[in-house]
């Protein structure tokens, strides 16, 4: 019962380097997100993908990209890497379109870029 | 676009008395959900209390409870007996077609 299971938990990057953020989910859920947490702040949606093949732009896309080639997987790419991206990233996922019952969380990656 | 908003950036309580959490929202949307999600410091997001916004009765999970006021737009949580283990952030998000918005959140502190 895995839930939602985000690799790594914590990851340093230097400025100018590109990672992964790996998301996968073993719930069959068709919705997918991905968001970013700054410190003492809500959370913030970059991207997200409603089927495998499908994705769009959130409220903060600008440096990152997605691909949904699965229903399982969700993976979030940071290219070039900047001290802005410094945050915690959360993947989330829901079965439904609407719906009363809720989204289920990963636990999340804590990224610095210095 | 849907705005979610808290007004109350950080709040204390003594442990078993009651407290109240703020939360307003904006939208153009007749049917939608409200949640309230708990993180503690383990950054879990956890969920606390869910509202349809179709159902005019407010939402109660044993310790929790919301007062949803639509036309207000105001969706509040109150814990009551509140416990050492309640300490945490508390976001309200607001959830209509493919996304759920969230709130600053408010950072609940419960003392002994």
């Amino acid at each position: 019962n895995a839930g939602v299971t985000q690799t790594p938990k914590f990851r340093i990057l230097k400025i100018g380097q590109s990672m992964t953020l790996q998301c996968t989910q073993d719930m069959n859920h068709n919705y997918m997100y991905w968001y970013r947490q700054d410190p003492g702040m809500g959370l913030k949606l970059i991207y997200y993908s409603v089927g495998a093949g499908i994705t769009d732009k959130g409220e903060v896309p600008n440096g990152y990209n997605v691909s949904r080639s699965t229903t399982e997987d969700f993976p979030l790419r940071l290219e070039l890497a900047a001290p802005s991206q410094t945050s915690v990233y959360f993947c989330a996922s829901i079965r439904a379109r609407t719906g009363p019952y809720g989204y289920t969380f990963g636990s999340g990656t804590r990224l610095t870029v210095v | 676009a849907q705005t979610v908003t808290q007004s109350q950036p950080e709040m204390s309580v003594q442990e078993a008395e009651t407290v109240t959490l703020s939360c307003t929202y904006d939208t153009s949307e007749s049917n939608y959900y409200l949640f309230w999600y708990k993180q503690p410091p383990s950054r879990q997001m956890i969920l606390v209390i869910r509202q349809e916004a179709y159902k005019q009765q407010n939402a109660t999970e044993n310790r929790f409870s919301v007062n949803f006021q639509k036309a207000a737009k105001s969706f509040s949580l109150k814990i009551s007996d509140s416990q050492l283990g309640d300490t945490a952030m508390y976001f309200c998000a607001y959830n209509a077609g493919n996304m759920l918005t969230f709130g600053g959140g408010t950072r609940l502190m419960v003392k002994p």
